[in-house]
């Protein structure tokens, strides 16, 4: 079975650039996560689907950052623009449902660096 | 709401060592609980999971008991290696989404 894929794995933009994440989940997962993990901090839940639609985006900062899931499959996340302390890993995670009582699998993260 | 208080870290063992992280839960009901490991580079994965009391997950050597009467799942492992080194998180009990906390640095030296 083939895991959760994240494209790129290294970015390094410049502060007011944009930038963009893709992430394909495991097939036939309803639920995808996405975080943010700064450096010596745990991961930080920015938005999760559930199918093609929004459960919890009460932490995404709304005015930089969106993040669509076309066809329930899919996602991708961007930034727009970026600043310095957007610096972080971004995790994507997909689970078969919602539920808080069966397991996520993570992709590696692509490893975002503003100068 | 539900939530968990976990070890602080750093934890600096040598190798063969006795480690446990303590992890303790607030939640209604009795959710299914959960450690997850990060190992240097890497996106987490679930290490072991529990789903109801008085269960003991276990993998790669590592045991953790849903304990209801402590509302506890503390993380065990009798022998630790150099590989263990990672970073270790509880995952608090929701029944809708995945939170984690600052999690749990281990360093395992030879």
């Amino acid at each position: 079975e083939a895991g959760v894929a994240q494209s790129p794995r290294y970015k390094i933009i410049e502060k007011r650039q944009s930038v963009a994440f893709w992430c394909n989940p495991i097939s036939g997962h309803a639920t995808l996560y996405w975080y943010q993990q700064i450096l010596g901090q745990g991961p930080k839940l920015l938005i999760q689907f559930q199918n093609n639609g929004v459960v919890d985006d009460s932490q995404l900062p709304k005015d930089r950052f969106s993040a669509e899931r076309l066809k329930g499959v899919d996602s991708t996340l961007k930034i727009q623009p970026a600043k310095l302390e957007d610096s972080a890993v971004y995790l994507c995670a997909s689970s078969p449902t919602g539920s808080g009582s069966t397991e996520a699998f993570f992709g590696q993260g692509t490893r975002l660096t503003v100068v | 709401g539900n939530s968990v208080t976990q070890m602080e870290g750093p934890v600096t063992l040598s190798e063969e060592a006795f480690l446990t992280i303590n992890c303790t839960y607030t939640a209604t009901g009795y959710p299914s609980l959960f450690w997850y490991v990060q190992y240097p580079g890497e996106g987490l994965q679930l290490l072991l999971k529990a789903t109801k009391a008085d269960d003991k997950g276990s993998n790669k050597g590592f045991e953790a008991t849903y304990r209801k009467e402590t509302t506890s799942f503390h993380l065990e492992k009798g022998s630790v290696q150099v590989s263990d080194s990672a970073v270790y998180f509880c995952a608090p009990p929701n029944d809708y989404k995945l939170s984690f906390g600052a999690g749990t640095t281990v360093t395992v030296r030879a």
